[in-house]
């Protein structure tokens, strides 16, 4: 399994669907997770952390599965606005803390 | 708040020459980052400082070299430019309530 493994997508929805996207890592020692938005040319952003089974906030969901070694993010009643690369984020382990980033999922928010 | 800063934005080199990309932040982080963006391979880890006074290579650290001038700086120097180098460079810093990285704005650089 490789260390952070995204479906790079793309994925086209309309306005007001509903999209999920997954990221499989290989570290079972990774404790905390995140999820950065990249607009296109620009800096990732961070979008959410996840440090226990998972989190909300407001339209987004994320969640964690620990035993299957995947973490997933849920866009409900999505915006155009929501277009963007979503960055699945894990620690890369050791001392130092590192993260490891995924390549990215695209999404396109269409009207 | 400033956050993290990094110049220039773009520059365009010819083979061969040097230069060096700042980075600053305003945050009181101890660890900074480098890394290299390239279509569909993702942010690479370049070099790294955990904290003031140390650096250490990241996945892809030939061809570059680093300096952490003190806690608020990290510079990241091409001593001799290659074509392979042509890229976007990030630089980050990582702290604060739940030590989370953040990102400069980004250096578009372009080897001739």
């Amino acid at each position: 399994r490789k260390e952070v493994e995204q479906d790079p997508g793309p994925f086209n929805v309309p306005e007001g669907a509903t999209v999920a996207f997954n990221c499989t890592y290989s570290n079972s020692a990774s404790q905390s997770f995140f999820w950065y938005r990249q607009d296109c040319r620009k800096e990732p952003k961070l979008l959410m952390s996840v440090y226990s089974s998972g989190n909300e906030d407001g339209r987004f969901t994320a969640q964690l599965n620990r035993a299957s070694q995947y973490i997933s993010l849920l866009i409900r009643d999505s915006k155009l606005s929501d277009s963007a690369t979503y960055l699945c984020v894990v620690p890369r382990g050791g001392s130092q803390g590192n993260l490891i980033f995924g390549k990215g999922t695209k999404l396109s928010v269409k009207p | 708040n400033a956050g993290v800063t990094q110049t220039p934005k773009f520059q365009v080199l010819k083979t061969g020459q040097s230069m060096t990309l700042q980075c600053a932040q305003d945050m009181n982080h101890n660890s900074m980052y480098w890394y290299r963006q390239d279509p569909g391979m993702g942010l690479r880890l370049i070099y790294y400082s955990a904290s003031e006074g140390t650096t250490d290579k990241g996945e892809v650290p030939n061809g570059y070299n680093v300096s952490r001038l003190n806690k608020r700086e990290f510079s990241l120097r091409l001593e001799s430019a290659a074509p392979s180098q042509t890229s976007v460079y990030f630089c980050a810093s990582r702290g604060g309530p739940g030590n989370i990285q953040y990102f400069g704005a980004g250096t578009r650089l372009s080897v001739l």
